[in-house]
């Protein structure tokens, strides 16, 4: 079955520390790959996704993600947070050299920042 | 550009009335997503068009929920008979679809639906 799993529920970090929020995923091919941020009351806004090629990918806000094929993880990273960055973030998974297809999310991790 | 828009943001119904949600995808984009968000559920999908034809609904939790998308723009999602279940977060997204894949979908900012 095809699913997304985000560990880690909530996380604290204190403003200026790095970040790493888990994503792992069960596909039947390689998918498509994003991450979502969502701010509260608000959409989601795209942070950054991967098609193929570098498996280091930049995004928005100065976001990376990595993926690992043999890991099956697509782990979003930033070196230093802001307060600003506090918020719900979600991994999902679309169906490859597709021309559209439904994405299958994770729970979400939500991330909290200590001044 | 303009984005993918939602209305109403809020609806408050009570149990047993039927209610409508409106998307506006962005302008060109074929494809056009309902996902519904909530507590103990999370983000689950629940139909994609693609023109004015949907070719996987297979989200729909029952036969109370539809949708129906015209001149391949502006779709609305129609619930009947509403539920206190059904209170969540409905949100859209559109994306390009284009021949190739590379697909990637933009969220509207929701409705929050709240069935009392």
């Amino acid at each position: 079955a095809q699913s997304v799993t985000q560990p880690d529920i909530h996380i604290t970090v204190s403003e200026g520390a790095s970040l790493e929020l888990r994503c792992n995923y069960s596909y039947g091919a390689t998918p498509y790959l994003f991450w979502y941020v969502q701010s509260p009351g608000q959409g989601l806004q795209l942070l950054l996704k991967y098609f193929s090629g570098d498996t280091l990918v930049q995004g928005i806000k100065g976001f990376e993600a990595e993926f690992k094929r043999s890991q099956s993880s697509f782990n979003l990273r930033k070196p230093s947070v802001h307060w600003s960055d506090a918020a719900e973030y979600f991994c999902a998974v679309g169906p490859p050299y597709n021309q559209g297809g439904k994405l299958i999310f994770g729970q979400g991790t939500e991330l909290s920042v200590k001044p | 550009g303009a984005g993918v828009s939602q209305s109403p943001s809020n609806k408050v119904t009570e149990k047993g009335k039927d209610v409508e949600l409106r998307c506006d995808p962005i302008s060109g984009h074929t494809a056009l997503y309902w996902y519904r968000q909530s507590l103990g559920q999370g983000l689950e999908f629940l139909i994609y068009f693609q023109g004015n034809s949907a070719p996987d609904k297979s989200g729909l939790p029952s036969d109370r929920f539809s949708a129906e998308r015209t001149g391949g723009s502006v779709s609305t999602l129609t619930i009947q008979r509403t539920q206190q279940e059904d209170s969540a977060v409905y949100l859209c997204a559109s994306s390009l679809a284009r021949v190739g894949g590379q697909d990637t979908q933009y969220f509207g900012p929701g409705t929050r639906l709240t069935v009392l």
